[in-house]
């Protein structure tokens, strides 16, 4: 497809179910990004890969948060006893960019909207 | 390390000009902008990498002074097209190479 792909584009969940989200990025970015974004603030950070390979993790929230991307192309963020607080929009991005990718654009999805009841 | 943006929200008149400032209490590797219309996806607008560095975008130009730690994003001549919520995203030398950073972001309202 022609930009980043998400789905689902809206979860209901119950407290305590598990949850898969879907990022499909452009095809050839070697970096994809998953981002937390609460109602009224900016994207947060919560990790990063490059290619198949996660180099960074650290702003996952918790354990029961978990990423893969297994062959560099499609990623999965699954949540699992999904909290309340786990309520927000999951924004994944892709880039060309790859070592100090610093100076590689963000293409961003259009979010998966995740509400826990 | 949340770099902060200002001003929170603006309220301009089609035609009127506006600034946004972002700034970093850690020294700056890069600096992205984005808009993002409500409901959809942030799109990017521009990148700065170098001190001094400035760059434009149709009406929409930015500035990066290095020694500051800031960030400034120009629109000239606003059109209702540029309503939406801006964000600065960081990277700082030695962070992570995937890890921006992004301001709370800027609301920005053009009305006819």
């Amino acid at each position: 497809g022609a930009g980043v792909s998400q789905s689902p584009r809206y979860k209901v969940a119950k407290r305590g179910q598990d949850v898969a989200l879907r990022c499909d990025p452009i095809s050839g970015h070697v970096s994809l990004f998953w981002y937390q974004q609460a109602l009224g603030q900016g994207p947060e950070f919560l990790t990063y890969f490059q290619n198949e390979a996660q180099l960074d993790k650290s702003g996952l929230p918790s354990d029961r948060f978990f990423a893969e991307r297994p062959e560099g192309s499609v990623s999965t963020l699954k949540i699992q006893r999904t909290q309340q607080e786990d309520s927000a929009v999951y924004l994944c991005a892709s880039s060309l960019g790859g070592p100090g990718q610093g100076n590689s654009p963000l293409h961003f999805g259009n979010g998966t909207r995740l509400t826990v009841t | 390390q949340q770099p902060v943006q200002s001003p929170q929200a603006v309220i301009l008149r089609e035609g009127e000009d506006a600034v946004i400032n972002c700034s970093s209490s850690k020294a700056l590797y890069s600096v992205h902008w984005y808009r993002q219309k409500h409901g959809e996806a942030p799109v990017f607008l521009m990148i700065l990498l170098k001190g001094g560095e400035q760059k434009g975008h149709e009406k929409i130009s930015a500035s990066f002074n290095e020694k500051k730690q800031q960030s400034s994003l120009y629109l000239t001549a606003s059109q209702l097209s540029y309503s939406g919520t801006y964000f600065c995203g960081t990277g700082y030398y030695g962070g992570s190479q995937g890890n921006l950073i992004f301001g709370k972001g800027t609301k920005l309202s053009v009305k006819p």
